[in-house]
């Protein structure tokens, strides 16, 4: 089955660098994945595209702060200069032959 | 610029139906993959529904045979219909131009522009 797996909450301080982790379940470590941000009492925002290979595209108007790499089944969402608008829940978000799959999202808290 | 408004939520009672729409600008739904994406209070994304441009419809298991996607290319507006609606169906109801294609390294299919969302509660 496929499964994302998410720590449920991180913290850092502002102007520190944060990773977040997103964890493919077991048989399916090849697969790309998208980033989503979600700020307080708004909709999701598309951030980037993550292939297995660190490879990664991001949407329009996505600063360079924000970046994507890959390890085996890990998918990794590095934000650098934290800013306190970066204060959000963090979704990862990825698909197969069946319906999306979200995991259960990383609230970052900015110090 | 590319944007998506969603309406029609609001309360309604265990059984009713409710219609939601999402009103698309700077792009053409019909030639798009369209989705609806929930989210409870307090809980996580849970996809629901997709029409595909080609007008093929999928949902997820919890929602099948009772809510039903479609748009109206005259107006440039996707839809969820939803009826028999539960408690559980108590969300805010996103929706979201999708982003879909084939390269070298595989197929692609995710969500690249939501909208704000619209709350819809079901209780009496």
């Amino acid at each position: 089955q496929l499964v994302l797996t998410q720590s449920p909450s991180a913290s850092a301080s502002l102007g520190a660098s944060v990773k977040l982790t997103c964890t493919l379940s077991s048989g399916h470590s090849s697969y790309a994945i998208a980033w989503h941000q979600q700020q307080p009492e708004k909709g999701p925002r598309y951030l980037m595209k993550l292939n297995s290979d660190g490879s990664h595209s991001k949407g329009d108007g996505i600063p360079d702060r924000f970046s994507g790499s890959s390890s085996g089944a890990e998918r990794y969402l590095t934000i650098s200069s934290l800013q306190s608008e970066d204060e959000a829940d963090y979704y990862c978000q990825t698909w197969g032959t069946g319906p999306w799959v979200f995991g259960g999202g990383t609230k970052l808290t900015v110090l | 610029e590319v944007q998506l408004v969603e309406s029609g939520g609001g309360l309604i009672q265990p059984g009713g139906s409710l219609r939601l729409s999402c009103a698309a600008s700077g792009f053409t739904v019909s030639s798009n993959y369209m989705s609806w994406v929930r989210q409870a209070p307090g809980k996580g994304l849970e996809w629901v529904s997709v029409i595909y441009s080609g007008g093929s419809t999928y949902y997820a298991d919890s929602v099948k045979g009772r809510f039903t996607i479609s748009r109206d290319n005259s107006k440039n507006t996707l839809y969820l219909q939803m009826n028999s609606l539960r408690a559980e169906d108590t969300a805010v109801y996103y929706c979201a131009r999708d982003t879909y294609y084939y390269d070298s390294s595989g197929y692609y299919h995710y969500p690249s522009v939501w909208g704000q969302g619209t709350l819809v509660t079901v209780s009496s």
